[in-house]
Order: structure tokens, then C-alpha cells, then sequence
């Protein structure tokens, strides 16, 4: 089944530093999406990228998706501590939305 | 509109015991779905429905059952709690809108077998 890697699984980041989180799969995706959860909370839906190359920015997020749409990248710019919480990237396989497992994101204020 | 709403918020179960994991929606999205997350484990599919009268298996779906009688209303049954089946449990709806996929996700039930 369809299956997609997550990496790093955590990360632990000073404030004001970068941040960036990767995804990867061994088959061609029909798009990736990008989800939060806050310590505690829900997942929320970030973003959907379907085109090969795409890049959509989210104020200080950029996404990525890989040319061969295989891989795809959240990338957070001078992280602040709200940006604190899981990040899972998730893909669509017959109607079935899975997830990678997650990277988690720790900022030192 | 309420969105995704599911009940309990906690539950403590014995080994053994049966219970409805209750998840309802008004958004009148077709696709909803189940999930169980666990420390380092991620979001894994247990059960899916793409409409009123159809359900699928996801990656875990041993020890539940689920029906979709209505659009709104998707319930999640543990038919014999096990410890195993200590979780936080999502229920899920997904619109589909010019070809985007937007999934929403429930407060979770925190579930707890002794």
C-alpha cells in the first residue's frame, strides 16, 4: 500500500532559526497535503500541493513539491514558538488520506 | 456550522468491554474517516466511508467496526476493548472542492483500556 517517509521525526531549534521537515515517497503522487497539531490538539489542514515543482509560500512556510512528485518539503523561516507542535505531510490512495509520522517541532525561546 | 464533532472527550474502558465511538458532521462532506494516534506512531487509518451506505478498511482496522447510515453520522465500535486499543482516536471529513481535498479533524476521544 501506499506508503510515505517522514523526516526528521524531531528537531529541536532555538528561536529565529529555520526549520524543515521532509517527505518521501517510492511512487509518483497524485498530490501531498501538510497538516499541524498543536501539543494537545487536532491535526489542521495546511496546504495541498498537486503540481509537479509546485511551490506555495505561507507567510513564513514554503512548501515544496518534488519535480518527479515523489518528495515534498515544509520549510519554516526564523521559527518562532508558536510554530511548536507535529508536522505530518499525508497523501491520497483511492480515497485514503495516510500520513507520514509526523516530525516534531520544539522551539527554545 | 459545528464541523466535526465526536464523544466522548475521554473514556475508560475494562478489557472486554464495548462501547460506540460517536463522530458526526455537518458539512455535508461525503468522505469521512477514523484514525488512531499513538507516540511515535502517527495518524493511521482504521476505517473509511466515501459516502452514505459504503465503508472500507484503512491500515488498522482489526477489533472495529464502523457504519455510515447517514451523511453526518459516522460511528467507530470497539466491539471487545483490548489494552492494545488504548488511544487517541480522530474522526475526519473530507470536501472535495476544484479538485482540493481539504480534510477536517474532530477534538479526539482519549480512550484508555485496563
Amino acid at each position: 500500500g501506499q506508503q510515505v517517509m517522514q523526516i526528521p521525526q524531531y528537531q529541536h531549534v532555538q528561536e529565529g532559526e529555520d526549520f524543515t521537515t521532509y517527505c518521501n515517497s517510492s511512487t509518483t503522487l497524485s498530490n501531498i497535503q501538510w497538516y499541524k497539531q498543536r501539543p494537545g490538539g487536532h491535526p489542521v489542514f495546511l496546504i495541498q500541493l498537486v503540481k509537479s515543482g509546485e511551490v506555495k509560500k505561507q507567510k513564513r512556510l514554503t512548501f515544496q513539491f518534488g519535480e518527479a512528485k515523489k518528495n515534498s518539503s515544509l520549510h519554516i523561516t526564523a521559527t518562532q514558538t508558536t510554530d511548536v507542535g507535529t508536522y505530518f505531510c499525508a497523501v491520497s490512495n483511492t480515497g485514503k488520506l495516510i500520513f507520514g509520522q509526523g516530525t516534531t517541532l520544539q522551539v527554545k525561546p | 456550522n459545528a464541523g466535526v464533532t465526536q464523544t466522548p472527550k475521554f473514556q475508560v474502558l475494562k478489557t472486554g468491554q464495548s462501547m460506540t465511538l460517536q463522530c458526526a458532521q455537518d458539512m455535508n462532506h461525503e468522505y469521512m474517516s477514523w484514525y488512531r494516534q499513538d507516540p511515535g506512531m502517527g495518524l493511521r487509518l482504521i476505517h473509511y466511508s466515501v459516502g452514505a451506505g459504503i465503508t472500507d478498511q484503512g491500515e488498522v482496522p482489526n477489533g472495529y467496526n464502523v457504519s455510515r447510515s447517514t451523511t453526518e453520522d459516522f460511528p467507530l465500535r470497539l466491539l471487545s476493548a483490548a489494552p492494545s486499543q488504548t488511544s487517541v482516536y480522530f474522526c475526519a471529513s473530507k470536501r472535495r472542492r476544484n479538485h482540493q481535498e481539504t480534510q477536517y479533524f474532530g477534538p479526539g476521544t482519549r480512550l484508555l483500556v485496563l
